[in-house]
């Protein structure tokens, strides 16, 4: 199975701030990851895919890099409802695999 | 807009057989090229992609739960269904069904969770 894990696992950072989550592939993915957003008692919410495409209707102060074993999620101007957990999936190969989650939360 | 709701016991004892269902509305599971799927969510932890199966019946599966779990669908009640055997505490999780894309192995519709708790 393709290990997918994140940094930090949890990270506290301001309104306006401008925040960058990792995730490292065990193996190659190419670009074949995404990125979801999932918030307390809520299913998780797909914003980015390929590395980088952002899906519609995801604002545009998010944005996705990376191939091959390192990718990275930025939020360029942090609001109040980002405060979020942020799970990176690979779906290069199966098993599909997750990474362990990185929780955003205020200062 | 599509949408799926989970159903069914929210406790199940160990060694018997978690089932769940899952009926979708806005879409039709029988009329492709949709892959309709479950994924799970332990306390506080990451999430664990079960399996899922095509429009056309096939179906694909986690090789660890492999040997437990079955997915099968019912096009007539647009509902598809999770079945897994021989149940223990690990399987104690928020269980979620979710549509995945035709192309790419991601989950864009999911359901709201139902949370199944393996206890005596």
């Amino acid at each position: 199975d393709i290990q997918m894990t994140q940094s930090p696992s949890t990270l506290s950072a301001s309104v306006g701030d401008r925040v960058t989550i990792t995730c490292r592939a065990s193996q190659s993915i190419s670009s074949w990851l995404a990125w979801y957003q999932q918030k307390p008692g809520k299913a998780p919410k797909l914003l980015i895919s390929k590395a980088s495409s952002l899906e519609s209707g995801v604002p545009s102060r998010f944005s996705g890099s990376g191939s091959g074993t390192e990718f990275t999620l930025t939020i360029g101007c942090l609001q109040p409802d980002d405060f979020a957990t942020y799970y990176c999936q690979q779906y290069k190969s199966y098993p599909y695999t997750f990474g362990q989650g990185t929780k955003l939360e205020i200062k | 807009q599509v949408q799926l709701q989970e159903s069914g016991p929210g406790l199940v004892k160990p060694s018997q057989t978690l089932s769940l269902t899952c009926t979708v509305s806005g879409g039709s599971i029988s009329s492709g090229p949709y892959y309709w799927g479950w994924i799970r969510q332990h306390p506080g932890k990451g999430l664990e992609w079960i399996g899922y199966i095509y429009y056309s019946g096939s179906t694909y599966y986690n090789p660890s739960l492999q040997s437990r779990v079955t997915i099968s669908k019912d096009t007539s009640k647009n509902q598809f269904s999770l079945r897994l055997s021989s149940v223990t505490a690990a399987d104690t999780a928020v269980y979620y069904c979710a549509r995945r894309m035709p192309v790419a192995g991601l989950f864009d519709y999911w359901g709201q969770g139902t949370l199944v708790t393996v206890s005596s």
